[in-house]
């Protein structure tokens, strides 16, 4: 079974930090997703990353997979208040499933 | 398009009652999903159709009966459910093979009485 785990599970910062949301798996996961969702809102795919050392940025966004590490770390870049939303990291063994952590809930704050 | 639509956007039903949640995706995809999510929570699978039948079904109960008519559509339909059956319901398709990125429609939010 694959396990994800995301931390930390709630972030608070001001707009124009750094910050970095950790996802780390237990298992070979054959990709691992970003997913955003915004409060009662749908998921929306941010990120696929597809190998080890893949790097992959949109605007303040960016996503990094090591896999001898198993980790992926998405790291917000002088963030501000649009970001505010639960970021999902999900990983998968190759099948259909997707298996999620628990969500890392970002709040930017002026 | 890179749409999955999903009706209704809210429902309200009794433990009674009978009703239907609809999704449709015109991205030519062959796979599509029902998750269901709790709040605070992230998605739980539920179904997996694939070009059409069903591929996987995560031992949830036969209150929740899935059906895919064509590849264009998916339907869950419910009945008898239960309060703690609130949740956001989610449907997502990708291009087949379980290698591809999942779309996700934006949920229909039921509460159940």
């Amino acid at each position: 079974e694959l396990k994800v785990e995301q931390n930390p599970l709630f972030l608070s910062m001001q707009e124009g930090k750094n910050y970095t949301i950790y996802c780390n798996y237990s298992t070979t996961s054959d990709r691992l997703y970003w997913y955003r969702q915004d409060p009662g809102k749908s998921l929306e795919s941010l990120f696929v990353l597809l190998s080890n050392g893949a790097v992959k940025q949109e605007g303040r966004l960016m996503a990094s997979l090591d896999t001898k590490a198993r980790l992926s770390t998405l790291h917000i870049t002088a963030a501000v208040h649009d970001l505010s939303a639960t970021y999902f990291c999900a990983g998968t063994l190759g099948g259909y499933a997707l298996n999620f952590g628990k969500g890392t809930s970002l709040l930017v704050t002026p | 398009d890179t749409e999955v639509t999903q009706t209704p956007k809210h429902l309200v039903m009794g433990m009674t009652n009978k009703k239907s949640l609809k999704c449709e995706q015109h991205m030519g995809h062959r796979a599509m999903y029902w998750y269901k999510q709790k709040a605070k929570k992230p998605p739980e699978l539920m179904f997996v159709y694939s070009y059409e039948k069903l591929s996987i079904n995560e031992s949830v109960p036969s209150r929740f009966s899935p059906e895919c008519p064509n590849s264009s559509l998916l339907n869950l339909h419910l009945h008898a459910l239960q309060p703690e059956d609130s949740a956001l319901y989610l449907c997502a398709s990708s291009q087949e093979g379980s290698r591809e990125t999942q779309y996700f429609g934006p949920g229909t939010r039921l509460l159940v009485l």
